[in-house]
């Protein structure tokens, strides 16, 4: 079935370093793909999306790009803050049957 | 504009006692809800989830059960609560349209 794999954490990070969170999926169709976050004690907030391949979603900072041809959605970001500190996560949805990756915690260190 | 509301934020139960956990979307018609549960430190496991009033589907088997008796109104329950029922319980809906989903605050439920 379809899935989504993400680099596993923790991730620690100084402030201002550049971020890459690796996130590839297996899909039989063309899903769309999404970033979220959440930070200590929320629920889970969209950060980005893309919808078809070659899109670039991008918000805060961060960016991701649909890459069919790997099959990845890498998330990134030039230079973090100490508020960027959260859990992330990739997913896919297809046929509205969202999967989600098991997350990757970031801590950025001031 | 859309809105989720997730209540309680945090709860604090004994083995053995009732749960009600309610979950509220505004600004919608005829969502798709779901309740995810979050262990400490782990990933989102699906656990429930609804096309439309009174259709509930069950991902896992366990004690906890839902209902939706009203079109934006998720509920999830259990009759007697668990020790490992404890973690992060978070409500979501989605227009039905391969588009993301919006997830509530979420409730932390403690069972002692």
């Amino acid at each position: 079935g379809d899935s989504v794999t993400q680099m596993e954490g923790p991730v620690t990070l100084s402030e201002e370093a550049f971020l890459t969170i690796n996130c590839t999926y297996t899909a039989t169709g063309y899903p769309s793909l999404f970033w979220y976050v959440q930070y200590p004690g929320e629920g889970l907030q969209l950060l980005l999306k893309a919808t078809k391949a070659d899109d670039k979603g991008s918000n805060k900072g961060f960016e991701a790009t649909y890459r069919k041809e790997t099959t990845s959605f890498h998330l990134e970001k030039g230079s973090v803050q100490v508020s960027d500190s959260a859990v992330y996560f990739c997913a896919l949805i297809y046929n509205n049957d969202m999967r989600f990756g098991a997350g990757t915690r970031l801590t950025v260190k001031p | 504009s859309q809105t989720i509301h997730q209540w309680p934020a945090t709860l604090v139960q004994p083995v053995g006692s009732p749960l009600s956990l309610e979950c509220t979307v505004e600004g919608t018609s005829n969502p798709n809800l779901y309740w995810y549960r979050q262990a400490a430190g782990r990933g989102l496991q699906l656990l429930f989830y609804s096309v439309g009033i009174g259709q509930i589907s069950s991902e896992v088997p366990q004690n906890l059960s839902a209902s939706r008796p009203q079109d934006r109104q998720f509920i999830l329950s259990s009759k007697k609560l668990l020790l490992s029922d404890s973690g992060f319980y978070l409500c979501a809906w989605s227009t039905g349209y391969q588009d993301s989903y919006t997830f509530g605050s979420g409730t932390r439920l403690t069972v002692v």
